[in-house]
């Protein structure tokens, strides 16, 4: 069974810190995804990452896909606010289009 | 467009009664996909469509819970009977699929279900 562990589950910080989630993984994904979900609301896609090694920037925030396609990293510069959500990774099972999501890492930026 | 829509958004039952959730895709959107999250469980897909035909159900947790999607703009998750266990917020999802092997899914608000 596929599965993607995120660390840390928790993480409060001071606006202006930067800070780096992740994502793991003992099996090799052809993608991941990345979501933030806000209190209430459903998922919302930040980015995807398809090839082993890319890096893709969102603004303040860098997306990285590790070189086995194994594991991401989400790293946030000068976080604000209105950063605060729960950060999902989410890659899908071999084969098929059914989704695997992580375990979730819940931000909380403190103005 | 207006995005996914789900009702209701709370449904707050009475264990053993029937419930009955809706969403409507976004038009022209090929994959439609049920999930629940909770606390303890994180978010956890439960089936989805192609083309309104049911692909994968392995996540439906019993046969208490049966879903369908009678055309391309409806879907339903039903559950029946219902327990105190199935409270979680159920999301409804719609995909316009990309053949490269990725895509992005569309989440609803959600239904946050409550069963005393």
């Amino acid at each position: 069974t596929q599965l993607l562990e995120q660390s840390p589950q928790f993480l409060s910080i001071q606006e202006g810190e930067n800070l780096t989630v992740y994502c793991n993984s003992s099996s090799v994904f052809s993608s991941l995804q990345w979501y933030r979900q806000e209190p209430g609301e459903g998922p919302v896609l930040l980015v995807t990452v398809v090839t082993g090694g890319e890096v893709k920037k969102l603004k303040r925030l860098t997306f990285q896909f590790g070189d086995a396609r194994k594991d991401s990293s989400l790293h946030i510069t000068a976080a604000q606010p209105g950063d605060t959500g729960l950060y999902l990774c989410a890659g899908p099972s071999s084969g098929t289009y059914k989704y695997i999501f992580g375990t979730g890492t819940r931000l909380k930026v403190l103005a | 467009d207006a995005g996914v829509i789900q009702s209701p958004r709370h449904e707050v039952t009475e264990m053993g009664q029937e419930v009955t959730l809706r969403c409507k895709p976004i038009s022209g959107h090929d994959y439609l996909f049920w999930y629940r999250q909770t606390m303890m469980r994180g978010l956890e897909l439960l089936i989805y469509f192609n083309n309104n035909v049911p692909i994968d159900d392995s996540g439906m947790p019993e046969d208490r819970f049966s879903a369908k999607m009678p055309n391309a703009s409806f879907s339903t998750l039903k559950i029946q009977p219902s327990e105190p266990r199935d409270s979680a917020v159920y999301f409804c999802a719609s995909s316009p699929v990309d053949r490269a092997s990725s895509y992005e899914q569309y989440f609803g608000p959600g239904t946050r279900l409550t069963v005393t």
